[in-house]
């Protein structure tokens, strides 16, 4: 899976929303942008994933680059229960791909203040 | 709760000693993966089962480490002669099979293996 980029930590206050950059310029046609996030003392959940077109679902949006080079993860109104590492993933969806395991990074630490 | 459960969800080990660790997925779920996650980095993966079949290893799964699904539901990781190196989460994850659109994971709460 190719690689993305996002920043270490991000801060921002409750009922705000938050917007949470990733950068991957390397992607290629087949590969679908996927975000998960995990809460402290958990595994990781999905939250978002998205080809070309924006997606909305009830957790977050995912605004896409025209260039599919960059995408944002949006949290409209975001709570302390937001507090998490967000993790940017992509992930091959071409023929044979799909079967292996996420290649995550580092992530972005979210933090919120009340 | 992703409907994916662990067991134990802590274990401590001395150096040396084998565990061994349980992961449910959701049942109809033929996709099996586990996963290594230390203090400060996001989750590694390990290895990945399609029903019973292993299909993938990755370097990071030593000689020490053996994992089975024996009749494709639940799974086990073993660790011998523990190190203390291996402390660790260790995640397990469940996904549909291909086909039945993308394949999210479902992660379970993970064990903490602390090696003393």
């Amino acid at each position: 899976d190719a690689k993305t980029t996002q920043p270490n930590s991000m801060e921002s206050n409750e009922e705000e929303p938050v917007h949470l950059p990733c950068n991957h310029s390397t992607i290629s046609g087949t590969d679908y942008i996927h975000w998960y996030r995990q809460l402290p003392s958990q595994g990781p959940e999905y939250v978002i994933h998205g080809l070309t077109s924006n997606v909305n679902n009830r957790m977050a949006s995912l605004a896409i680059a025209e260039d599919r080079k960059s995408s944002t993860l949006i949290l409209h109104r975001a709570t302390l229960r937001d507090a998490a590492v967000y993790y940017c993933i992509l992930r091959d969806h071409g023929s044979g791909g799909g079967a292996d395991g996420l290649t995550f990074g580092k992530g972005t630490h979210l933090i919120i203040q009340p | 709760d992703t409907g994916v459960s662990q067991d134990p969800r802590h274990k401590i080990t001395k150096r040396g000693q084998n565990v061994t660790f349980r992961c449910d997925p959701i049942s109809e779920h033929n996709r099996l993966y586990w996963y290594r996650q230390t203090l400060g980095q996001g989750p590694e993966f390990l290895t990945y089962f399609q029903n019973e079949a292993q299909l993938e290893k990755s370097r990071l799964l030593s000689d020490r480490f053996s994992a089975e699904r024996p009749k494709g539901s639940f799974s086990t990781l073993e660790i011998q002669r523990t190190e203390q190196g291996d402390s660790a989460m260790y995640l397990c994850a469940s996904s549909k099979p291909r086909g039945q659109g993308i394949d999210t994971q479902y992660f379970g709460p993970g064990t903490r293996l602390t090696v003393l």
